[in-house]
C-alpha cells in the first residue's frame, strides 16, 4: 500500500529564516506530487505540483520555491521566510494522469515568529 | 471563474441522528467530485467520490449524492458519531485532472 510522510510535524522559525519541507511518498511510482497551504479555518491553497522530476508548475507567486529531486520525494523552500508564511502545509499525490483523487499527508504545523 | 462552494459553514448535530453536508458547483462540465474529511490537526482524508454518471453512491454509513440538474452534491452521514466531528470538503478536478479546487469547507460538530 501507499504511504506520504511529511517533516517536520511542526516547526517554529523566526523571520528572515530560510525553510525547507520534506514530502515522500512510498508504494508508489511516478506520482503527481502537490503542495498545499491552509491557513487556519480555512481552505486548502494549492502551491505548486509537479508531474516528473524536475517538473514544477506554480499556483501562486509568493516567497516559497518547490523541488523534486527524486521521483517520490517533494520538497518546499524558502530563502527568506516572511510572517505570512505561517500556515499548515499538506502534501499530496496522486497516481498520475488518468486518475483524479489525491491523497494527502499528515502535514507541518509552521509558525513564523 | 469556475469554483466549488459550500452552502453552510458550521453543522450542529446530536450524536446518532443524521447529518447532509452541501456543495454547489459552477462548472456544468464537471464530471467527478470527491468529499474529504479533516480532522482537527491532521491532513485530508478521502471519504468517497463520485462519477457525473452517477446519482447515488454509498459507501459504510456516507452517501453522496448528485444533482447535476441544479449542480448541487451532498454528503450524508448516518447515525452521526462523535468521531465524525471534522471539516469536511467538496472538490474536482481542473486543468486536465492535474489539480483539484477545494470548496470552503464545512465543520461538523456532533453533541452526545
Amino acid at each position: 500500500s501507499q504511504t506520504i510522510h511529511q517533516w517536520p510535524a511542526t516547526l517554529v522559525q523566526p523571520v528572515g529564516s530560510p525553510l525547507s519541507l520534506e514530502c515522500t511518498v512510498e508504494g508508489t511510482s511516478n506520482p503527481n506530487l502537490y503542495w498545499y497551504r491552509q491557513a487556519a479555518g480555512r481552505g486548502l491553497q494549492l502551491l505548486f505540483y509537479s508531474v516528473g522530476i524536475g517538473q514544477i508548475s506554480s499556483e501562486v507567486p509568493q516567497n516559497l520555491s518547490a523541488s523534486r529531486p527524486q521521483d517520490r520525494q517533494f520538497i518546499l523552500s524558502s530563502k527568506k521566510l516572511l510572517l505570512s508564511d505561517s500556515g499548515f502545509y499538506l502534501c499530496a499525490w496522486k497516481k498520475g494522469p488518468s486518475t483524479d483523487t489525491q491523497y494527502f499527508g499528515p502535514g507541518t504545523r509552521l509558525t513564523v515568529l | 471563474g469556475e469554483s466549488v462552494g459550500l452552502h453552510l459553514p458550521t453543522l450542529s448535530v446530536q450524536e446518532g441522528d443524521n447529518s447532509i453536508i452541501n456543495c454547489a458547483y459552477s462548472n456544468s462540465a464537471s464530471d467527478y467530485f470527491i468529499w474529504y474529511k479533516q480532522e482537527s490537526g491532521k491532513g485530508p482524508q478521502f471519504i468517497i467520490d463520485i462519477r457525473s454518471n452517477m446519482d447515488k453512491r454509498q459507501g459504510q454509513r456516507v452517501t453522496v449524492l448528485l444533482n447535476k440538474t441544479v449542480k448541487h452534491l451532498s454528503l450524508q452521514i448516518a447515525a452521526t458519531q462523535p468521531g465524525d466531528s471534522a471539516v469536511y470538503f467538496c472538490a474536482e478536478p481542473e486543468g486536465g485532472y492535474n489539480k483539484l479546487i477545494f470548496g470552503a469547507g464545512t465543520r461538523l460538530a456532533v453533541h452526545p
